[in-house]
């Protein structure tokens, strides 16, 4: 699936870094969503964006800053980070809210 | 609240053998309900997914789904596994009226031997 693309792949930095994920959907979608995957979790939603508005914010710490330009692109800023924040970081989008979603490949985050 | 659950967090199969994976949901209004595959080092591929209209769903890969409201159930079947089916499946509620985000349940992990 090559519609919802997420650079990088792989991402190691240290506790002090600042680094940001990037995604990007070429599918005209409306809706774009931040996910964390950890193991032996469920899958954890964590930033919903509605035509570019933030609509969910599911209690995420604020060392996680979401930015959506526009309807094509998704930013995870970090900063700050803690080990448990090692994670697969995965975007979605759909065409509305609610819809079906489609899923970029992901970033493998390793905080040190 | 919508939740879901997926009895099982691992399954193991012959190949040639039926896939039976098995999702209950919680909704207050009537759902969408969905059945993701995430392959090793992949993002999650749709399998297949009920909106509304025909209760059994037939997806990619073979698999099939039926939604049972009295049950709150949409277990995921395949009549005979093969060995590339091996990856973890997650099941997911959406509260179609409300359009609401996707809630994923913990997943399942299917094995298939040879």
């Amino acid at each position: 699936e090559t519609g919802v693309t997420q650079t990088p792949r792989h991402l190691v930095m240290g506790m002090t870094n600042k680094k940001s994920l990037k995604c990007e959907q070429h599918l005209g979608h409306n809706a774009m969503y931040w996910y964390k995957q950890s193991a032996k979790k469920p899958l954890e939603l964590m930033f919903v964006y509605n035509f570019k508005e933030q609509t969910e914010n599911n209690s995420v710490p604020s060392r996680f800053s979401p930015e959506c330009p526009n309807s094509s692109h998704l930013f995870l800023h970090l900063h700050t980070l803690q080990p448990e924040d090692s994670a697969l970081y995965l975007c979605a989008s759909s065409r509305l809210k609610g819809d079906t979603q489609y899923f970029g490949p992901g970033t493998r985050l390793t905080v040190l | 609240a919508q939740s879901v659950t997926q009895l099982g967090s691992h399954v193991s199969v012959s190949e040639g053998a039926l896939v039976l994976l098995r999702c209950n949901y919680s909704s207050s209004v009537p759902p969408y309900l969905f059945w993701y595959v995430q392959y090793p080092n992949q993002g999650l591929q749709l399998l297949l997914k009920y909106t509304t209209g025909a209760t059994l769903v037939k997806g990619i890969n073979g698999f099939e789904a039926e939604f049972k409201k009295s049950e709150t159930s949409f277990h995921l079947t395949k009549p005979s596994a093969h060995m590339s089916d091996a990856a973890e499946y997650f099941c997911a509620v959406s509260e179609s009226q409300a359009g609401t985000a996707l809630i994923f349940g913990k997943g399942t992990t299917l094995s298939v031997s040879s």
